[in-house]
């Protein structure tokens, strides 16, 4: 029972480098969403896709692009990264809709712009 | 947007104790959603009350909510060490299936 896998778990990138962070699931779940999580701070949503084939922007979607590549995967891609996306990001999913239902999340990764 | 807010922002016990947390928020919701996690991990849901709810439980977990205060307890009996964690409750909106506002979380400390 893999549930939500994310991967890498850590990386470092220097500013201006690009990295896609790969997210899948096992659930057969229709939604997926990306999180970013900040010392002191809630999760705040990045973006979602609310079933195959749709990607919505979520809070704070400024500098980065998803792909839904299929039902099980959601990727999150940084094109030129800046230190003020140094954070710990998470993938989730949710049968229908998480703010329904609630979401599995996954493990994380965490992310570190020098 | 930050909607709900936790208190305390921290909190530590023994053992054995009760530990209780609290979570307001702003505006209408349609449930109210709390998780844990641990240290270095992921989130795991724990449980979701809806806005019709006043109370609901989940094992050692009891679960309030007052609408017209906008608040909601989360009430956890008999802590073991396993419970040190830190607790987020999140809000569903009433416009949106998808997107939750969050707190930003009670870190809670059991002593053994």
């Amino acid at each position: 029972n893999a549930g939500v896998t994310q991967t890498p778990k850590f990386q470092v990138l220097k500013t201006g480098q690009s990295m896609t962070l790969q997210c899948a699931q096992d659930m057969n779940h229709n939604s997926m969403y990306w999180y970013r999580q900040d010392p002191g701070m809630g999760l705040r949503l990045i973006y979602y896709s609310a079933s195959e084939g749709t990607t919505d922007k979520g809070e704070v979607p400024n500098g980065y692009n998803v792909s839904r590549l299929n039902k099980r995967e959601f990727s999150l891609r940084l094109e030129s990264a800046a230190p003020s996306q140094t954070s710990v990001y998470f993938c989730a999913s949710s049968v229908l809709g998480g703010a329904i239902e609630g979401y599995t999340f996954g493990s994380g990764t965490r992310l570190t712009v020098v | 947007s930050q909607q709900g807010e936790e208190d305390p922002q921290a909190l530590s016990i023994q053992e054995g104790e009760n530990a209780t947390m609290n979570c307001s928020y702003k505006t209408s919701i349609n449930n109210l959603q709390w998780y844990r996690q641990n240290s270095g991990r992921g989130l795991v849901h724990l449980i979701l009350i809806r806005s019709n709810e006043r109370e609901k439980h989940s094992g050692r977990l009891r679960v309030t909510l007052d609408t017209s205060k906008k608040s909601s307890s989360l009430l956890i009996t008999a802590s073991r060490a396993a419970d040190t964690a830190s607790y987020f409750c999140a809000t569903g909106e009433r416009d949106s299936n998808y997107q939750l506002i969050w707190g930003a979380g009670t870190k809670l400390i059991i002593k053994p």
